[in-house]
């Protein structure tokens, strides 16, 4: 979606490597947030932020840290990626959720071998 | 734990057949409904619900909210092969301090075959 990209588009890491996933916006809202996406499991929240500096776990953080130093940039670092972190990953935005609802970047498809 | 069941899980019809795909929520002061559909990429947006009984309607999709028993309806009319995608039903709790988290079910996969 324009206003919401995300980077890389794919990427192929080895186990027990580094790996920073980036989410850019352009709508400057408030709120974004880290989801993934495996099958038999839909969509589930790793982190979220409701401002700079201001972040939260979602049900799935173990493993992952964000940061967010502005707003338009939020970052999800997998520390020490394994195996069953291979997954698509979206990122999304809103301003007011109870009222416009999630825009989703276009996804990043990380596989760790 | 809040909560949303989509069924079914996944669904194969003919062109031209009308479905109905199923979405029940378990949530903490519940604040609205959405559906979204996804293809390849990116879920996009459908519909919003909020107030129980008042049905939205785009071309030949529509959803219902029901409040009292919480679940909400997605029919699609007259489907086409374009229709075919997972169909995607959240719900957003209503919190103080407005994170706004949506929690989503596991999704309906739609097969619409010529």
């Amino acid at each position: 979606d324009a206003g919401i990209t995300q980077s890389p588009r794919h990427k192929v890491t080895e186990t027990g490597t580094p790996v920073t996933l980036r989410c850019h916006q352009t709508e400057n809202h408030r709120y974004m947030y880290w989801y993934r996406q495996d099958p038999g499991h839909g969509l589930r929240l790793i982190h979220y932020s409701y401002g700079v500096k201001d972040t939260d776990k979602g049900e799935v953080s173990d493993g992952y840290s964000v940061s967010r130093s502005k707003t338009e940039d939020f970052l999800l670092t997998l520390e020490s990626a394994t195996s069953s972190q291979t997954s698509v990953y979206f990122c999304a935005i809103s301003e007011q959720a109870g009222v416009y609802g999630y825009t989703f970047g276009s996804g990043t498809r990380l596989t760790v071998v | 734990e809040d909560k949303v069941v989509q069924s079914p899980l996944s669904l194969v019809v003919h062109e031209g057949d009308t479905v109905t795909l199923n979405c029940s929520y378990e949530v903490t002061n519940f604040r609205s409904l959405l559906w979204y559909k996804q293809e390849k990429k990116a879920p996009t947006f459908l519909f919003m619900l909020t107030s129980s009984g008042i049905e939205k309607k785009s071309g030949r999709l529509s959803s219902i909210l029901d409040k009292k028993e919480l679940f909400s309806i997605l029919n699609i009319t007259a489907t086409q092969t374009g229709d075919s995608a997972v169909y995607l039903c959240a719900v957003i709790p209503r919190t103080q301090g407005g994170s706004e988290k949506l929690v989503f079910g596991k999704g309906t996969k739609l097969t619409v075959n010529p």
